[in-house]
Parts: structure tokens; C-alpha cells; sequence
């Protein structure tokens, strides 16, 4: 068990109002992603960090910010969310050459 | 860049049928392959992997052989059961991809009926 927390779990927000989602890990990995997942597209990658305070963009970063403060902490911030990024979010961490994923984080902006 | 084609589905067998889930890629030298799984109403789970060409990867009654030549990585299963109904994802991870994440194909939804 990689140990890896999504929280929350389910979330309703209005456009345009900023959101945070939070990926906690217990086992010290390096490595941490955020993935969204829609219909049709499968999972595509937002953002990842491969240390404290070292982040990189993927393939659809737009709209979206992560910060990683602390080594078990990643968060990823829609600053002012939009109906296009309703979701379904994924925070997953490396071992060895796969991920680990955690359990998603539904968000639906209204 | 690194792409995975994979059939989308929805794929419908009866219980006890043989199961192939076409997945082929593209990518830069040699990538890691996996295939995922994901229930509903859950997150998504390794279900095998292979690392290098005729690599093997098996879990659970499922195959997938790493094809280089083909760019392929198909996933298999002899007999499938009604609890085999899930999502399968195939994907793949460059080589020396460093911290890079995984491409992942657009899934297949696989339902099984009894």
C-alpha cells in the first residue's frame, strides 16, 4: 500500500471560484502527479513534481497550479475553476517505473 | 511524442469467452508498457507490466507480451468471468522518462455478461 490520500473525495464548486485538491503520501516518494481523468481521453497528465518545490507542467497544465511544500504534500489549485474542468482527478506517485494511484477526486464546477 | 491507440469499446463477451484487448504505441526507444484496470467507482490499479521487447507480463489469468516489432502490447485473458467487468487502460513510460508520467490510451470499457 503506497499509503496515498485524496482529499476531497467529492466536491460541488461554483465557476470561477478557486479550488484546491490535496494528494497526501506516507512513504517519503519523490515523485508525485496529478492526472485527470474524461470520457474519451483516458488519463492525461496536469502536472508533476519530482521534489520539494520542484514541479513541472504536463500535457494540460492550463488553468491549473500544484505546489509541494512538504515532501508527502501535493496540491494542485484550479485558481478560478470553469465547467471545462469537471473531473475526475488523480493524484499518483512512482515506484519503480509505474505509478500508484490514489483513490480520485470527483469535482464538479457548476 | 509518446502515443497509445487502444480499441475503446464498449467490448461485450459472455462469461467464459477468450478476451483480446488491442493496445499499440509509439514512442521514443524503448518505453515500460502496462496495462491498468479500473472498477467502478475506483481509482486504477497495476494489473501487469513488461520493461523490454518479449518481455511477458501476467497477473490474475491476463498476458500481454511486449512486441517491439509490432509496437504492440495486447492484453489477453482465456476465460473471462463476470467480475472481470472494469475499465482496462493501456500505457507506457519512456525510457529515461526521469520524472516524466505516464501516456496513457483512451481505455476500453470490457463488460462481461453471465
Amino acid at each position: 500500500d503506497a499509503g496515498i490520500t485524496q482529499s476531497p473525495r467529492h466536491k460541488v464548486t461554483e465557476t470561477g471560484t478557486p479550488v484546491t485538491l490535496r494528494c497526501h503520501q506516507t512513504e517519503n516518494h519523490r515523485y508525485m502527479y496529478w492526472y485527470r481523468q474524461d470520457p474519451g481521453h483516458g488519463l492525461r497528465l496536469i502536472h508533476y513534481s519530482y521534489g520539494v518545490k520542484d514541479t513541472d507542467k504536463g500535457e494540460v497544465s492550463d488553468g491549473y497550479s500544484v505546489s509541494r511544500s512538504k515532501t508527502e504534500d501535493f496540491l494542485l489549485t484550479l485558481e478560478s475553476a470553469t465547467s471545462s474542468q469537471t473531473s475526475v482527478y488523480f493524484c499518483a506517485i512512482s515506484e519503480g517505473r509505474e505509478n500508484t494511484f490514489g483513490s480520485g477526486t470527483r469535482l464538479t464546477v457548476v | 511524442g509518446n502515443s497509445v491507440t487502444q480499441m475503446e469499446g464498449p467490448v461485450t463477451l459472455s462469461e467464459e469467452a477468450f478476451l483480446t484487448i488491442n493496445c499499440t504505441y509509439t514512442a521514443t526507444g524503448y518505453p515500460s508498457l502496462f496495462w491498468y484496470v479500473q472498477y467502478p467507482g475506483e481509482g486504477l490499479q497495476l494489473l501487469l507490466k513488461a520493461t523490454k521487447a518479449d518481455d511477458k507480463g501476467s497477473n490474475k489469468g491476463f498476458e500481454a507480451t511486449y512486441r517491439k516489432e509490432t509496437t504492440s502490447f495486447h492484453l489477453e485473458k482465456g476465460s473471462v468471468q463476470v467480475s472481470d467487468s472494469a475499465v482496462y487502460f493501456c500505457a507506457l513510460r519512456a525510457l529515461g522518462g526521469g520524472a516524466d508520467g505516464l501516456t496513457f490510451g483512451k481505455g476500453t470499457h470490457l463488460i462481461i455478461q453471465p
